[in-house]
């Protein structure tokens, strides 16, 4: 039964094109996350949903669009790929305002621009 | 400023000892709870063990413990008996408390690489 599931796993897609990624949570949490883990995996967070408000866009490109339809759901769409958008991406959620609930992540999709 | 900071990028450990990974922070804000998450090579992210900062006790969670020491500002994560298994990088995250004005996201350290040697 999986809490946070992203898709597509893998993506390999040419520079300049268009692509999604979608990200739903059965948690029933409140806040959702998007994350870069970038070669040397460092994990910077993108955006942050709060019951489908924005509430953190860490300077972000704005070819990097993120969409939440519903408080389930959380996709980003990036436009006009380029070879540095090559990374692991990570949807994560937890409860909204608990200090000691961490943050459950999906399993990652590694995005690859050629 | 670094508020998580990692200093080991690497470590190796002996199959069945047990191993430290270093985890200092920097916060003013009193409330604020450490996490510790393990990335294996399949590349998810797994939760290991939390500390909240008027947690009287450290934290433990099987083979793994936290050595949280307020006043030096580290919270190192300790595993005993290690395995193969534990083969992985490991990162320690901090959540600020609503006095922190920075909507209470995970801040993260670099993560530390660990072998376990058989």
């Amino acid at each position: 039964d999986t809490a946070v599931s992203q898709t597509p796993k893998y993506l390999v897609t040419q520079m300049g094109n268009d692509k999604s990624i979608k990200c739903e949570q059965n948690l029933g949490h409140d806040t959702m996350y998007w994350y870069k883990q970038d070669s040397k995996k460092f994990l910077k967070i993108m955006f942050s949903y709060n019951n489908k408000e924005l509430i953190i866009n860490e300077t972000v490109p704005n070819r990097f669009s993120p969409k939440s339809p519903d408080k389930a759901h959380l996709n980003l769409h990036i436009n006009s790929l380029e070879l540095g958008d090559s990374a692991v991406y990570f949807c994560a959620s937890s409860p909204q305002g608990r200090m000691n609930t961490e943050a459950f992540f999906g399993q990652g999709t590694r995005l690859t621009v050629v | 400023a670094q508020k998580i900071t990692q200093t080991q990028p690497g470590m190796f450990v002996q199959e069945k000892e047990a191993v430290t990974l270093d985890c200092t922070y920097d916060t003013s804000d009193p409330s604020y709870g450490l996490f510790w998450y393990k990335q294996p090579s399949s590349g998810e992210m797994i939760f290991l063990i939390y500390q909240g900062s008027y947690d009287q006790q450290n934290a433990t969670e099987g083979r793994y413990s936290l050595n949280f020491q307020k006043a030096r500002k580290s919270a190192n994560l300790v595993i005993s008996a290690s395995q193969l298994g534990d083969s992985a990088m490991y990162f320690c995250a901090m959540r600020e408390g609503p006095n922190a004005g920075n909507n209470r996201k995970l801040i993260w350290g670099l993560g530390t690489s660990l072998a376990v040697n058989p």
